[in-house]
């Protein structure tokens, strides 16, 4: 079956340090990847997508991103964090590319970033 | 330049109502999927919509339907509304003419409470 995986439902970091939400992937073909957030009582805003090329994926507000094929992850990344970076996070692959209309996404669980001051 | 809007924010029911739930989409968008996002999970997809019919659905029962409509807003219907359909349900718009490398737009969700 397809599906992803956020193995963590909590990540706590202190303001400045770097940070690292996981996400793994078990899907058929080339999947294309997502990052969403998800702020309180509001929809996902796109942080950043993976469709192919360089591995290292730059996205909004300094976040990037990882693809390894190898170890089917798209592992969410930044340098130094910030209080206002707290959210919940949602990893996301769409299946069945090429045709938008008849695509879906899968999100994962979704994991829940705190940065303390 | 609007964004995906949904109405209502909120709304509360009672076991074995019906409810619609309404989504535009983005400007420029004509495919709206929704998805369901129960407390604490990620958002699972519900069905999606182009050209005016229901193209993918996900595992959800037939008390779920939909409609779209020429100006490719839609609606979303639930009959016999049970104690587990509480959730935020999300709308999301994307273009067919972009491909599907492109991300879909996301509303604010109607909150659905059911008593």
């Amino acid at each position: 079956a397809q599906s992803v995986a956020q193995p963590e439902d909590q990540v706590n970091v202190a303001e400045g340090n770097p940070l690292t939400v996981k996400c793994t992937y078990s899907v058929s073909g080339n999947p294309y990847l997502f990052w969403y957030v998800q702020y309180p009582n509001r929809g996902l805003q796109f942080l950043l997508k993976y469709i192919t090329g360089d591995n290292l994926v730059k996205g909004s507000y300094g976040f990037e991103a990882e693809f390894n094929k190898s170890q089917t992850s798209f592992h969410l990344k930044k340098p130094s964090a910030l209080v206002s970076d707290s959210a919940l996070y949602f990893c996301a692959v769409r299946l069945t590319p090429g045709y938008s209309s008849a695509s879906k996404i899968i999100f994962g669980s979704g994991t829940r970033l705190s940065i303390r001051p | 330049d609007a964004g995906v809007t949904q109405s209502p924010t909120h709304l509360i029911k009672t076991r074995g109502q019906q409810v619609t739930l309404r989504c535009s989409p983005k400007s420029g968008h004509d495919t709206v999927s929704w998805y369901q996002q129960a407390l604490g999970q990620g958002p699972q997809f519900i069905f999606q919509y182009y050209e005016e019919e229901e193209r993918q659905r996900g595992n959800f029962p037939d008390r779920f339907s939909g409609h779209q409509f020429p100006n490719y807003s839609s609606e979303l219907n639930v009959n016999a509304l049970l104690l587990g359909d509480s959730a935020l349900y999300l709308c999301a718009s994307s273009s067919s003419q972009t491909g599907s490398n492109q991300p879909q737009h996301f509303g604010d969700g109607t909150r659905l409470s059911i008593l």
